[in-house]
């Protein structure tokens, strides 16, 4: 079983719609939790980071996390073809000092229509 | 967050040739780190490189095959050694400024024919 699961999709939908990305997890160890985009081309940028569990929203951008079950989710509301891009969470653990080690899912790419 | 830059952004190459890729940070950092990304797979960890120390590899990474250097607080290098078409994939630096999340850099796009 991999360290973190994420269903890479394709995820195509019109835009305007919600969308609801998840990651599930294996290991209880993990503190960190982040979502990255990438856009074709381009290195992954941070969207969004937290470590508790719950919510944290972002303007139109909603991080959840149940730690209890192992799971996390990005909710894209009103969805813009600009969100088009690759998705990818991330989950971190210290390993010593400043050094914090990420595990990241394949990644969702998801295709907004205009 | 520091603002990465890598070259080449993309190369096509010989096998059994060797590339470096150059990873420049325009603050000091302590700790950058070297990722691959194949298609279909995740975003995996080669090295993690501190300034004055050697590089500590990931499992099923050996220096041989990707030496790294870290001259610097705000530079590194990776080198694909004796490449073969298997290493044609995204290479990828970034820093994590001291904190718990990790800054990407552009990626390196390298094609071995």
């Amino acid at each position: 079983q991999k360290e973190v699961e994420q269903d890479p999709g394709p995820l195509s939908v019109p835009e305007g719609a919600i969308v609801s990305l998840n990651c599930t997890y294996s290991n209880s160890a993990f503190q960190y939790f982040m979502w990255y985009r990438q856009y074709s081309r381009k290195g992954p940028e941070l969207l969004m980071y937290t470590y508790s569990s719950g919510n944290k929203e972002d303007g139109r951008f909603t991080a959840q996390v149940d730690k209890s079950s192992k799971y996390i989710s990005l909710f894209i509301r009103d969805s813009q073809p600009s969100d088009s891009a690759t998705y990818l969470c991330a989950m971190s653990v210290n390993s010593g000092g400043s050094n914090y080690k990420l595990t990241f899912g394949k990644g969702t790419l998801l295709t907004v229509n205009p | 967050s520091a603002v990465i830059s890598q070259k080449p952004s993309r190369d096509i190459c010989q096998r059994g040739t060797s590339l470096t890729i150059q990873c420049q940070v325009d603050s000091q950092v302590t700790m950058m780190f070297w990722y691959r990304q194949q298609p279909g797979q995740s975003l995996t960890l080669i090295a993690t490189a501190n300034q004055g120390s050697e590089a500590t590899y990931e499992s099923g990474f050996v220096i041989d095959k990707f030496p790294i250097s870290r001259p610097n607080l705000t530079f590194s290098t990776l080198t694909v050694s004796n490449m073969s078409p298997e290493d044609s994939s995204i290479y990828l630096c970034s820093e994590n400024s001291g904190s718990e999340t990790q800054y990407f850099g552009p990626g390196t796009r390298l094609l071995v024919l």
